[in-house]
């Protein structure tokens, strides 16, 4: 049971340069989120999806798109990649209310 | 945003000792209070869902309590052993969202 898969672990972007995160859960859970973590802040939410066909902002969105591509997927973009998106990405899935389980993270440098 | 708040931000504990540390959240609007141990390189994993007022949680040395109505929570370790060191944050839940504090790092010198 591979849980929650996230591609890819490390990425360099060009300041401009656009892609693609994917997260992937076999769990059959309803919620999907998107966190960055920055040193000294923690995890922040950028986008949430409560359901398949449903995405809502959380704290940090903007710079980000999200598509809830069906129940498994839920993928972050990044259209115009700039030096304040450097961090470490991760993709987490919740048991409905309970305990959240989290990909292995991406190390994101933009450059 | 929600205002989930952790301290102290970092503490060091000799092996043995025994230390805490709080998640504070707000009271109102309240579902649940998840605590997580991350450790450096890997991924948060869930210690502890709490949900009710007074709740009372154990996994092994390691314990939380939960008080809802003023918004905080108390994570303890007994006899903290150098495998303890990790980053210790708590997450409120509330309409779907998860918001994590900034965490505890938590580093055991034998």
């Amino acid at each position: 049971n591979a849980g929650v898969t996230q591609t890819p672990k490390f990425q360099v972007l060009k300041t401009g340069q656009s892609m693609t995160l994917q997260c992937a859960q076999d769990m059959n859970h309803n919620s999907m989120y998107w966190y960055r973590q920055d040193p000294g802040m923690g995890l922040r939410l950028i986008y949430y999806s409560a359901s398949e066909g449903t995405t809502d902002k959380g704290e940090v969105p903007n710079g980000y798109n999200v598509s809830r591509l069906n129940k498994r997927e839920f993928s972050l973009r990044l259209e115009s990649a700039a030096p304040s998106q450097t961090s470490v990405y991760f993709c987490a899935s919740p048991r409905g209310n309970t305990e959240a389980f989290f990909g292995q993270g991406t190390r994101l440098t933009v450059v | 945003i929600l205002n989930v708040e952790q301290s102290p931000q970092s503490l060091h504990v000799q092996e043995g000792d025994s230390t805490n540390f709080t998640c504070s959240f707000p009271s109102s609007n309240f579902y649940a209070l998840h605590w997580y141990r991350w450790e450096t390189a890997k991924s948060p994993e869930a210690l502890f869902v709490m949900t009710l007022n007074g709740d009372e949680k154990k996994k092994g040395r390691i314990s939380a309590t939960l008080n809802t109505k003023e918004g905080y929570s108390y994570l303890y370790i007994k006899g903290s052993q150098p495998e303890d060191s990790a980053t210790y944050l708590c997450a409120f839940v509330n309409d779907y969202k998860l918001s994590f504090g900034a965490g505890t790092t938590v580093t055991v010198r034998a």
